[in-house]
């Protein structure tokens, strides 16, 4: 089946650096992916979707220079904290969604734990 | 490896029950949860377990069993507007989540 990957799965830093998340589609192509914010036992908060070679379109209250989001291939999203605050600690999830309409489906990725110090 | 099973569709009627099982095999285990999922919306959380048993919540029951890598979803009286998709995810010891592909669940009145 289709399966989405993120590295790291784990990142520790200090408060003001920038930290670098990717999702990769590793047996498909996604124009399309979603970046998530999980908080622990709630939904999954939907901050950008991203689309391959244009820009992200982000949610109310998501900051686009804070979280930027690069979509360079049909395989490739990047989700940049910048100058990561104690406050952006959080489980970030990904997702890549194929087809459309009645066929579309998402898939999501394992998810990054980011502790900012 | 990894692994998360569900079924891909399941079909049921206005006002009736329907189970959607899961089975899950991880490395690891530190929970399970369950998700609903409306087309173009992000997933809904509905439950989380981690201890053997059954958690009521409203019409939604989830079921766990650590022994069997086993779990359950239970919808009662059922509405057109539970028509979603469902997804199971396990937590291996990483804390990763490993999704299934999801059941979507049609209601039909």
């Amino acid at each position: 089946g289709a399966v989405v990957s993120q590295h790291p799965s784990w990142v520790i830093c200090k408060s003001g650096t920038s930290v670098k998340i990717e999702c990769r589609s590793l047996d498909f192509q996604a124009t399309t992916m979603f970046w998530y914010r999980q908080f622990p036992k709630q939904s999954l908060m939907l901050m950008a979707t991203s689309n391959e070679g244009s820009k992200a379109t982000y949610e109310q209250g998501v900051e686009k220079d804070k979280f930027l989001i690069n979509h360079a291939s049909l395989t490739l999203s990047t989700l940049t904290v910048t100058s990561a605050h104690p406050e952006d600690s959080s489980f970030y999830i990904c997702s890549a969604r194929v087809g459309t309409g009645d066929a579309e489906t998402q898939y999501f990725g394992p998810g990054t734990r980011l502790l900012v110090l | 490896g990894q692994n998360i099973d569900q079924p891909t569709e399941m079909t049921a009627t206005e006002g009736a029950i329907v189970q959607i099982n899961c089975t899950y095999q991880t490395s690891g285990f530190n929970g399970l949860f369950w998700y609903q999922q409306h087309a173009g919306e992000a997933p809904t959380f509905l439950s989380y377990n981690v201890l053997d048993g059954l958690e009521e919540k409203g019409r939604f029951s989830s079921f766990l069993s650590r022994s069997k890598g086993y779990s359950y979803l239970l919808l009662k009286e059922l509405q057109m507007k539970d028509s979603a998709s469902y997804l199971c995810a396990g937590m291996d010891s990483n804390y990763q989540l490993i999704w299934g592909a999801g059941t979507k669940l049609i209601i039909k009145p």
